[in-house]
């Protein structure tokens, strides 16, 4: 599996929009990006996932490099809520059911 | 979204003594999983579950740990004898299909404390 690396800590001010890298430089032909975050006493929710080029879903984009080492995920218009542990995650398509691994993430902090 | 509970929410007991955590999945998923995170550290795999069976099992997946679902019913994780080092949140995950774009959907976890 591809090692994943992330900043530790961000911070923005509520309105702002957020940009979270990761960096997956080994990242297999098989694999897909995965990005979760975790709020204190909940378990992790799922964000978004993409392969390659550009992913948007209602609460967030994902863009991947040409080269598929690095992965951007933004937040547009951050609130209060969205201050949480955001870990990009890295699975083998071809590892059915496998197990996500999690590193320790980017700590978002939101000020108001 | 599609919500997992899991039983209890806090759990406080004695090293040495059994413990069995509870998840009850999304009602149409197929494939359970439990992870372990311990304070400050990182999400770790135990073992993931399809059809009444355990597909992989990580090395936190100690012997003293069994999971089953009898009868469609929760999906538990039983740890028989306890140990010290078993104090974790434990969070319970499932999701539909198990395919590679499947989303894994997390209860909010059972804090476990063992004294």
């Amino acid at each position: 599996l591809a090692k994943t690396t992330q900043p530790p800590s961000m911070e923005a001010y509520e309105g702002q929009e957020v940009n979270v890298s990761c960096s997956h430089t080994n990242i297999a032909t098989s694999e897909y990006i995965y990005w979760y975050r975790q709020v204190p006493h909940q378990g992790p929710q799922f964000i978004i996932q993409g392969y390659k080029d550009y992913v948007v879903n209602e609460v967030a984009s994902l863009f991947i490099s040409a080269d598929r080492k690095l992965s951007t995920l933004s937040l547009p218009w951050v609130s209060l809520r969205d201050a949480a542990v955001y870990y990009c995650i890295v699975t083998d398509s071809g590892n059915y059911a496998q197990g996500l691994t999690f590193g320790l993430g980017t700590r978002v902090s939101v000020f108001p | 979204g599609p919500k997992v509970l899991q039983i209890p929410s806090h759990q406080i007991i004695d090293m040495g003594q059994m413990v069995t955590l509870n998840c009850d999945p999304v009602s149409n998923h197929l494939y359970f999983y439990w992870y372990k995170q311990i304070l400050g550290q990182q999400m770790e795999f135990l073992v993931n579950f399809y059809n009444g069976k355990v597909m992989e099992k990580s090395k936190l997946f100690k012997d003293q740990f069994s999971v089953e679902r009898p009868d469609g019913s929760y999906f538990t994780l039983k740890i028989q004898p306890t140990a010290l080092e078993d104090s974790a949140v434990y969070f319970c995950a499932s999701s539909q299909t198990g395919g590679n774009q499947d989303t894994q959907y997390f209860g909010p976890g059972t804090r476990l404390l063992v004294l």
